[in-house]
């Protein structure tokens, strides 16, 4: 069964960089996966598609701070310097026909 | 800039019906697969439905079979999902999204916009 596992809190440091990870279920460590970030009382945003070799391509306007890296069945969305606002909610996606799957989401408090 | 402006939520009883529309702009509607989504208050984020960009194929999450319907104005650029026998589990923000891929016809649910959401609360 495909599944999407996060960590449901990070932190770092304001300026600081934070690496957080989405981990596909066995058997499916092929699948491309989006990243989503949601702001406090905001709709979710696109931050950009990450493939299984860790090639990725990223939304309109999304900042050179954000970028993902895979390994085996895990997906990374890296943030570097940290901004009050990346304090946000961070979303996982995946996608077979006809249907789509999200991780339990990430919290990243910024210090 | 892509746009999707979504309408129609508010309060309803369990058992009855509401229809949300969402309006697309800025860019070419009918080449597009649309979704929704829903996100109850404090949880993750939930996939409901999705219509291919020809409205050939509908697909739904198990809990909203049989009550939800989702359709399309490819005239209007509009984007509907019609909620019947609403349930005190179906309060939740709704949203609609876009695929990132244009005449996807099978597996390409890649989301790239999103609207900002009209709440639906079932409650008596």
């Amino acid at each position: 069964q495909l599944v999407l596992t996060q960590s449901p809190s990070a932190s770092a440091s304001l300026g600081a960089s934070v690496k957080l990870t989405c981990t596909l279920s066995s058997g499916h460590s092929s699948y491309a996966i989006a990243w989503h970030q949601q702001q406090p009382e905001k709709g979710p945003r696109y931050l950009m598609r990450l493939n299984s070799d860790g090639s990725h391509s990223k939304g309109d306007g999304i900042p050179d701070r954000f970028s993902g890296s895979s390994s085996g069945a895990e997906r990374y969305l890296t943030i570097s310097s940290l901004q009050s606002e990346d304090e946000a909610d961070y979303y996982c996606q995946t996608w077979g026909t006809g249907f789509v799957l999200f991780g339990g989401g990430t919290k990243l408090t910024v210090l | 800039q892509v746009q999707l402006v979504e309408s129609g939520g508010g309060v309803v009883q369990p058992g009855g019906s509401l229809r949300l529309s969402c309006a697309a702009s800025e860019f070419t509607f009918s080449s597009y697969g649309m979704h929704w989504f829903r996100q109850a208050p404090g949880k993750g984020l939930e996939w409901v439905a999705v219509i291919y960009y020809d409205g050939s194929k509908k697909y739904y999450t198990d809990s909203v079979k049989g009550r939800f319907t989702i359709s399309r104005d490819n005239s209007m650029n509009t984007l509907y999902l019609q909620m019947n026998s609403l349930r005190a589990e179906d309060t939740a923000m709704y949203y609609c999204a876009r695929d990132r891929v244009r005449y996807c016809g099978g597996d390409c649910h890649e989301i790239d916009y999103w609207g900002q959401g009209t709440l639906v609360t079932v409650s008596s």
